[in-house]
């Protein structure tokens, strides 16, 4: 079945370093695929998204490809900042269907 | 401004208690989630609904029952509560469309203690 896996955290960074959290997928068909942060206290929000091959999904800073030849979506940042600090999740949809697979999220930590 | 609100930021409840948890959503979306969150285990989706008085089961749907009575609301029913139910729950919603794949928004949670 379709699953995502992403890196464990956390991840531990001071301010101003580069971010990537890896995240790699198994679907069958042309699924979309996002990541959604979660800062404390609070539900999941979208962060960006990516509906077909070697789309490139941005905001906040934040990027992403998704490169379906490595069944992948990393999540990268040039220069975090303390605000960053949050769970990170990647996640699928799965193409014809109506749900949502979620990665077990990857917890961020940035010192200042 | 989009929103799904959820009826309790926080609750706590005794074993054997019939819980409600009610979810609405403003944006007449089609497709409703009740998700839990468990330190460790990220998001496991309990019940969705992709219609008026439709339901699914998700991946854990033991011990929860849901209602659907308008398009708007999607309520989440622990029939006899037990402690092992002590969670953060998540309700999303999601619009029908294909085009640009099917964005989830969340409401921010309701974390429930069972004693």
């Amino acid at each position: 079945g379709n699953s995502v896996t992403q890196m464990e955290g956390p991840v531990t960074l001071s301010e101003e370093a580069f971010l990537t959290i890896n995240c790699t997928y198994t679907a069958t068909g042309y699924p979309s695929l996002f990541w959604y942060v979660q800062y404390p206290g609070e539900g999941l929000q979208l962060l960006l998204k990516a509906t077909k091959a070697d789309d490139k999904g941005s905001n906040k800073g934040f990027e992403a490809t998704y490169r379906k030849e490595t069944t992948s979506f990393h999540l990268e940042k040039g220069s975090v900042q303390v605000s960053d600090s949050a769970v990170y999740f990647c996640a699928l949809s799965e193409t014809g269907g109506f749900k949502t697979i979620f990665g077990a999220g990857t917890r961020l930590f940035v010192k200042a | 401004d989009v929103k799904v609100t959820q009826s309790s930021r926080y609750l706590v409840k005794r074993t054997g208690e019939k819980v409600f948890l009610e979810c609405v959503q403003d944006m007449d979306h089609e497709n409703m989630f009740w998700y839990r969150q468990d330190p460790g285990l990220g998001l496991r989706l309990i019940y969705f609904s992709y219609d008026v008085k439709m339901k699914e089961k998700g991946d854990i749907p033991e011990g929860y029952s849901v209602s659907r009575e308008k398009k708007e609301r999607f309520s989440l029913i622990l029939e006899s509560a037990s402690t092992n139910q002590t969670s953060m729950y998540l309700c999303a919603s999601s619009s029908f469309e294909s085009r640009g794949g099917k964005t989830q928004y969340f409401g921010p949670g309701t974390r429930l203690l069972v004693l």
